[in-house]
C-alpha cells in the first residue's frame, strides 16, 4: 500500500522558485504515472502536470508551463515539483498523487498525499 | 480541452434521501476499443485529499459503500448517492482521462444535509 508524503510548501515571494517533493512509502510506485494536482483556497481541482512511470515522457497544464518541472527517482521512490517564477495565483495545496491501473486501463487517481500548501504572497 | 460541467453547484438532501450530480462532458469519453468510460468520480471531505469512489463511469473502487452508484455513458454522466447519510457530507469531483494531456476536473458539487 503506497504512502505518500509532500513537503517543500511554504510562503515564498511573487517571482521565486520552490521545489516541492513527495516521498512514497509502502510499495514502491515504480510502475505508475505520478501526477501533481493543486487546489487553490476554496476552489477546485486543478491538474498540474504528470510523468510516466519511467520519467521518459512529461507533460504540463498550460498554466504553468515554461514554469514548471516535474521529475522522479524510482531508486529514492521521490516525486519531484519544481516551480519558477511564483504567481499570486499559484497559491494552492499541492496534492501528489498516483495513477490506478485496472485491466491495462487508467481507472484514476487512487493514492493522494495530504498535499503541501504553497502561498504566493509579497 | 475536454470540459466537465458539474449541475448543481450544490444541493442539501435530508438523510436517508436520494442525491443525484450530473456531469456532461464537452465530447464522448467513451473508448470504443474496450466500451470503458474515462470518466471518475472523486468526494472531498472538508481538510481531506480526494478520495476515488468510482472509476470508468460506473466501477466502484473497493471499499467504497454500495449506496454509491455511477450511471451514463459518452457525454453524459450520473452520481447517486442512494441513501444519504451524514458522512457523505462533501464535495464531488468528475474527471475525465479519454483525453490527455490535460487531466480536467468538472468544477464540483457540494453535497450537504437538508
Amino acid at each position: 500500500q503506497v504512502q505518500l508524503v509532500e513537503s517543500g510548501g511554504g510562503v515564498v515571494q511573487p517571482g521565486r522558485s520552490l521545489r516541492l517533493s513527495c516521498a512514497a512509502s509502502g510499495s514502491t510506485f515504480t510502475n505508475s504515472g505520478l501526477h501533481w494536482v493543486r487546489q487553490a483556497p476554496g476552489k477546485g481541482l486543478e491538474w498540474v502536470g504528470m510523468v510516466s512511470y519511467d520519467g521518459s515522457n512529461k507533460y504540463y497544464a498550460d498554466s504553468m508551463k515554461g514554469r514548471i518541472s516535474i521529475s522522479r527517482d524510482n531508486i529514492r521512490n521521490m516525486l519531484y515539483l519544481q516551480m519558477n517564477t511564483l504567481r499570486v495565483e499559484d497559491t494552492a495545496v499541492y496534492y501528489c498523487v498516483t495513477e490506478g491501473v485496472s485491466e491495462w486501463s487508467i481507472t484514476g487517481y487512487d493514492k493522494w498525499g495530504q498535499g503541501t500548501r504553497v502561498i504566493v504572497s509579497s | 480541452d475536454i470540459v466537465l460541467t458539474q449541475s448543481p453547484d450544490s444541493l442539501a438532501v435530508s438523510l436517508g434521501e436520494k442525491a443525484t450530480i450530473n456531469c456532461k462532458s464537452s465530447r464522448s469519453v467513451l473508448h470504443r476499443s474496450n466500451n470503458k468510460n474515462y470518466l471518475t468520480w472523486y468526494q472531498q471531505k472538508p481538510g481531506q485529499p480526494p478520495k476515488l469512489l468510482i472509476y470508468w463511469a460506473s466501477t466502484r473502487e473497493d471499499g467504497v459503500p454500495d449506496r454509491f452508484s455511477g450511471s451514463g455513458s459518452e457525454t453524459d454522466f450520473n452520481l447517486t448517492i442512494s441513501s444519504l447519510q451524514a458522512e457523505d457530507v462533501a464535495v464531488y469531483y468528475c474527471q475525465q482521462w479519454y483525453v490527455t494531456p490535460p487531466v480536467t476536473f468538472g468544477g464540483g458539487t457540494k453535497v450537504e444535509i437538508k
